[in-house]
């Protein structure tokens, strides 16, 4: 079993929808929850960030991390096509504040005009 | 800020060459981390190095990869010899000493054929 399961998708969605991503973990030393978004032949590009759990807002994106479930969200609102991309979730734990940062494999997101 | 940079973009060499990837991480980043993803899989932690020093190097697949970070700058990671296998993108990561967030390069696009 993989330690963080996401899926894959693709997924597409109209213009202007409230887009939710997911994934869930199983490794419970995890407490840092990243949302990395992923343009074709790009690097990853952090988008959001969280520390153990709870809800963050920055502009049209919310990520909410509900360790007790061991699962993480990632909401875009008002969606546009700028936002078709790959979304990557990721996540490391806390050892000395440095750990290696474990990925999904990335859902494929379409917003279509 | 220059970001993470990465040479060369794309490497197309034949099973049994060898090939070496450089990395410049963000200045001032002690953190600089090696994945990789290949093809239909997720990105997969390879190793970190705090300055100089290998802190983790337990997702190097085998002794055909050797990284090195000489001076605590800029790293290269070279694969001797290839094998079809290697094939995938390689992208570095750094990260501060204040937070726990990588930020990522572009990635090497490697094609052994």
């Amino acid at each position: 079993q993989k330690e963080v399961e996401q899926d894959p998708g693709p997924l597409s969605v109209p213009e202007g929808a409230i887009v939710s991503l997911n994934c869930t973990y199983s490794n419970s030393a995890f407490q840092y929850f990243m949302w990395y978004r992923q343009y074709s032949r790009k690097g990853p590009e952090l988008l959001m960030y969280t520390y153990s759990s709870g809800n963050k807002e920055d502009g049209r994106f919310t990520a909410q991390v509900d360790k007790s479930s061991k699962y993480i969200s990632l909401f875009i609102r008002d969606s546009q096509p700028s936002d078709s991309a790959t979304y990557l979730c990721a996540m490391s734990g806390n050892s000395g504040g440095y750990q290696k940062v474990t990925f999904g494999t990335g859902t494929k997101l379409q917003v279509i005009p | 800020e220059a970001g993470v940079t990465q040479f060369p973009s794309h490497s197309v060499i034949e099973k049994g060459q060898t090939v070496t990837l450089r990395c410049d991480p963000i200045s001032g980043h002690d953190n600089l981390y090696w994945y990789r993803r290949v093809m239909g899989k997720e990105i997969k932690f390879l190793l970190h190095f705090v300055k100089e020093s290998k802190q983790d190097e337990s997702g190097m697949p085998n002794n055909r990869f050797l990284a090195e970070r000489t001076g605590g700058t800029y790293s290269t990671l070279k694969v001797q010899p290839a094998e079809l296998e290697d094939s995938g993108v390689y992208f570095c990561a750094s990260s501060g000493t204040v937070k726990n967030i990588q930020y990522f390069g572009a990635g090497t696009r490697l094609s052994v054929l």
